[in-house]
């Protein structure tokens, strides 16, 4: 079965220094995408990055990384110089053959001043 | 580019009364999908839409849900009765086409309490 594990329920970070969230997966699916959501107290989901199964380099998009680990079923999200409106939500998604995501449970994070 | 709208945003109702939330999709957008996300928990797919018609809908509790795309573009969830556990967050989101390495755009969602 295809699932996205996140264990870190909530993260706390300077502002100013970066921060990883965890992310897991399991599926047998040879060919799948892997994504990073933004969930701020307002409800809407902010799309961040995106990896492809088969990108051969680690995807970035400003100062969001993922840092992909086939091998290990990891996809974390790093986030460098956190800003305090960065303080939300973070969600990992897995997108299906048929285009579904699957989401883990979140974290929260908290950037501090 | 007009976002996913979503109505109502906020509703309360009483279990065994019914329920139906409105969704518009990006314009050109084919696929949509419907989630819901309980309090601390990620979303969950419902029912995707492809067109008008429905690709996915294993997991939407068929007793009390229903939802419809018609003509393709907007779209209707409806419970009927409602019950306290479906007390949650109603997630519309669309993309262009279905598949894997394609973002899906989110609606505000339409928060649910039943009391």
């Amino acid at each position: 079965a295809q699932k996205i594990t996140q264990t870190q329920p909530g993260m706390f970070v300077q502002e100013k220094e970066a921060v990883t969230l965890d992310c897991t997966y399991d599926t047998s699916d040879p060919s799948y995408g892997l994504f990073w959501y933004k969930q701020p107290s307002s409800g809407e989901m902010i799309f961040l990055i995106y990896q492809g199964s088969y990108d051969q380099q680690n995807a970035t998009e400003g100062r969001y990384s993922l840092n992909f680990q086939k091998a290990r079923k990891s996809a974390n999200l790093v986030i460098s110089a956190s800003q305090l409106g960065d303080s939300a939500m973070y969600f990992c998604a897995m997108s299906t053959k048929g285009g579904k995501l699957i989401f883990g449970q979140g974290t929260e994070l908290s950037v501090k001043p | 580019e007009a976002g996913v709208a979503q109505s109502p945003r906020y509703k309360i109702i009483e279990k065994r009364q019914s329920v139906a939330f409105w969704c518009n999709p990006i314009s050109g957008h084919a696929t949509l999908y419907w989630y819901q996300q309980i309090l601390g928990q990620g979303p969950k797919l419902l029912i995707q839409f492809q067109n008008n018609g429905v690709v996915d809908d294993s997991q939407l509790p068929k007793d009390r849900f229903s939802a419809e795309r018609l003509k393709g573009v907007d779209s209707t969830l409806k419970i009927q009765p409602a019950k306290l556990e479906d007390s949650a967050v109603y997630l519309c989101a669309s993309s262009l086409v279905p598949g894997q390495g394609y973002e899906q755009y989110f609606g505000p969602g339409t928060r649910l309490t039943v009391t």
